[in-house]
């Protein structure tokens, strides 16, 4: 079945930074772009950026630029989120998500969720 | 960046009752870029509708979406005790996509 997985629990320092992995699996990894959404404890939705598998490309929220990296890798099926710079106001829970049956606009699809704790 | 508010913060009703959650947007959006999701506690969230009307596969026809421009509505036209859950709106625009700040619904 379709489904991203996503990589285990991170706790990292402040000023430190953190990579995510999202690994695809079930469909053409390269037909569909993957966002990444995070979550702080008891908050909304936060929208961070999205990468097209297909040729690498991304856009990044405006709040991210400079500090985010998204990358794939197709061989492996998998994308990547790297996050430098972390502050502890960036707890969170880290998903990945894709618009696969409704366009790259609606999230069908979820990872499970990264728990990136940034504690000194 | 186009801000979505959701209204209201908190909506207290009785399994049965029927549920309106509005989404404001701080500037036009195109109705196909308008999205509805479900979170429960621990949780990813669930896409219910896009396109603001149209519902995703398995998803009960008691929620309904509607709404033009800047105003969009998600009603749940009976609630069932596995609706209590926060809701949040999503929109895509100026190649950026942002969510409401989402509306609890709990049992009253």
């Amino acid at each position: 079945q379709v489904q991203l997985v996503q990589s285990g629990a991170e706790v990292k320092k402040p000023g430190a930074s953190v990579k995510v992995s999202c690994k695809a699996s079930g469909y053409t990894f390269t037909s569909y772009y993957i966002h990444w959404v995070r979550q702080a404890p008891g908050q909304g939705l936060e929208w961070m950026g999205i990468i097209n598998p297909s040729d690498g490309s991304t856009t990044y929220a405006q709040k991210f630029q400079g500090r985010v990296t998204m990358t794939r890798d197709t061989s492996t099926s998998t994308v990547y989120m790297e996050l430098s710079s972390l502050r502890s106001a960036e707890t969170a829970v880290y998903y990945c998500a894709s618009g696969y049956n409704y366009g790259r606009d609606a999230f069908d699809i979820w990872g499970q969720g990264t728990m990136v704790t940034v504690s000194s | 960046e186009i801000v979505l508010t959701q209204s209201p913060g908190t909506l207290s009703l009785s399994p049965g009752e029927r549920a309106t959650l509005s989404c404001r947007a701080s500037q036009s959006v195109s109705s196909s870029y308008l999205a509805w999701y479900q979170q429960k506690p621990g949780q990813a969230p669930r896409l219910l509708l896009y396109g603001a009307s149209s519902r995703a596969t398995g998803i009960p026809d008691r929620f309904s979406g509607s709404g033009s421009g800047t105003d969009f509505t998600l009603t749940i036209s009976r609630l069932e005790p596995e609706d209590f859950a926060v809701y949040y709106c999503q929109q895509y625009g100026s190649s950026a996509w942002t969510f409401g700040q989402g509306t609890k619904v709990e049992i009253k």
